[in-house]
């Protein structure tokens, strides 16, 4: 398994803006993945972040909103832009282990 | 494209007694895994269990066992010697594991309160 850390744990924010969340792992690991969990939902996976390659989309998800960095086989960042008051949710990431994904504590976003 | 379904919204159960999730799942892929995920309010998401499709025998884990029927195409969770702290949103999950792509597909959950 692995330990994984988010920053920042909440946030509220204006719409119009942009909030970037961290994702930090105690490990080196391939495969890192967003989800977006609205309120009282399951989890819908945004992308797939691997190390040295872009960021693969799911459908509904797109790059100039949910712009995506891996700098490293720790960390990843998931940008929220232009955000609307829909952009409320709880955001996690998570990485693979042997077919296994571990999650972080997920970063709470409320948009007024 | 693979569709999990979790056809209990919310359950309940007192502390002490056995609870059974139910979990089906859709695919025509013959390799996969499938997870249950454990979500207190605190909204970690916590692994309670996986399973292998090539393996016949159900996995346990402590408290957590699974009834896997695989014609079937069900998943169910039992839980033994329900605890207050199992209290949380339990979600079943899919993984392919075809092309390396550790991609889950996730059912919407059912919600399980513990009674004291």
């Amino acid at each position: 398994s692995a330990v994984i850390s988010q920053k920042p744990s909440r946030d509220i924010c204006q719409r119009g803006t942009s909030l970037t969340i961290q994702c930090q792992v105690d490990s080196q690991v391939t495969m890192m993945f967003w989800y977006r969990q609205q309120p009282g939902q399951s989890l819908t996976l945004i992308a797939t972040a691997n190390q040295g390659s872009e960021a693969t989309y799911e459908s509904g998800f797109v790059i100039d909103k949910f712009p995506i960095s891996r700098p490293n086989l720790t960390f990843s960042t998931l940008t929220v832009s232009n955000m609307s008051p829909e952009d409320s949710s709880i955001y996690l990431c998570s990485v693979a282990y042997f077919y296994e994904q571990y999650f972080g504590p997920g970063t709470r976003l409320t948009v007024t | 494209a693979q569709t999990v379904t979790q056809s209990q919204p919310e359950m309940s159960v007192q502390e002490a007694e056995t609870v059974t999730l139910s979990c089906t799942y859709d695919t025509s892929e013959s390799n996969y895994y499938l997870f249950w995920y454990k979500q207190p309010p605190s909204r970690q998401m916590i692994l309670v269990i996986r399973q292998e499709a090539y393996k016949q025998q159900n996995a346990t884990e402590n408290r957590f066992s699974v009834n896997f029927q695989k014609a079937a195409k069900s998943f169910s969770l039992k839980i033994s010697d329900s605890q207050l702290g199992d209290t949380a949103m339990y979600f079943c999950a899919f993984g392919d594991s075809g092309a390396g792509s550790y991609q889950l597909t996730f059912g919407k959950g059912t919600k399980l309160s513990v009674i004291p």
